[in-house]
């Protein structure tokens, strides 16, 4: 267990459908990073939020959007799915800066549009 | 444009070997540089953090190297297991960035 849990493992929707996956960082982390992994891909980087604010944005589609709420805790919105957004979407957070610390990644949410 | 680069193509090698995996950068300017494990279906390891100023570091079996010069950095295994077997990504980062964009990742398979 990496300490940081992400919700549900598994998701299986329609296209056109709107989904929503959870993150809980590491205790004491405060920056939240989402990634989308695919097999073609590789794993791209969405979007950071750090205590509650929006950091630095990736290739996030306007379809996705995500916060952080005061208790750290993260959730990333897909909405108007497609076949193409079938992927693993990871988690992560550090305790600090990038130069000090590397990222605890957790467990992922696989994502299948049908 | 950014790239990096990592053999897209598995390495294969003996139990009790050394695996010698590269990373390559392009259009970088790294002040930092991450390697991370990551086994199918789960999320990513980190292993090992260096600095441009950090030619090489260790972590028990593990040694990692950078040259800015070459613009490269290379991850070595030492005396290979069969668990060691999985994807090696490399992460190399800007300064100011606040995001590390990742490499495709090289698989590693140790035969017994």
């Amino acid at each position: 267990d990496s300490g940081v849990t992400q919700t549900p493992k598994h998701l299986i929707t329609a296209t056109g459908q709107r989904v929503t996956l959870r993150c809980s960082p590491r205790s004491g982390d405060l920056s939240v990073y989402w990634y989308q992994q695919s097999l073609d891909q590789g794993l791209q980087f969405l979007i950071q939020y750090y205590n509650g604010e929006e950091r630095a944005k990736g290739n996030i589609l306007e379809r996705f959007s995500a916060q952080q709420f005061p208790d750290l805790h993260s959730e990333l919105n897909l909405s108007s799915l497609e076949l193409g957004d079938s992927a693993l979407y990871f988690c992560a957070s550090s305790v600090g800066t990038l130069r000090e610390y590397g990222y605890t990644f957790g467990s992922g949410t696989r994502l299948t549009v049908v | 444009s950014q790239k990096i680069e990592q053999n897209s193509e598995a390495l294969n090698i003996q139990e009790g070997k050394t695996a010698t995996l590269t990373c390559n950068y392009t259009n970088y300017s790294p002040a930092y540089l991450q390697w991370y494990r990551q086994d199918p279906g789960r999320g990513p390891v980190f292993l090992l953090l260096i600095r441009e100023n950090e030619k090489e570091k260790r972590k028990e079996r593990l040694k990692v190297t950078f040259d800015t010069t070459l613009k490269q950095s290379l991850f070595h295994i030492t005396a290979s297991q069969p668990a060691d077997s999985a994807t090696y990504l490399c992460a190399p980062m800007d300064t100011g960035r606040r995001a590390l964009t990742f490499g495709s990742g090289t698989r590693l398979q140790v035969q017994p």
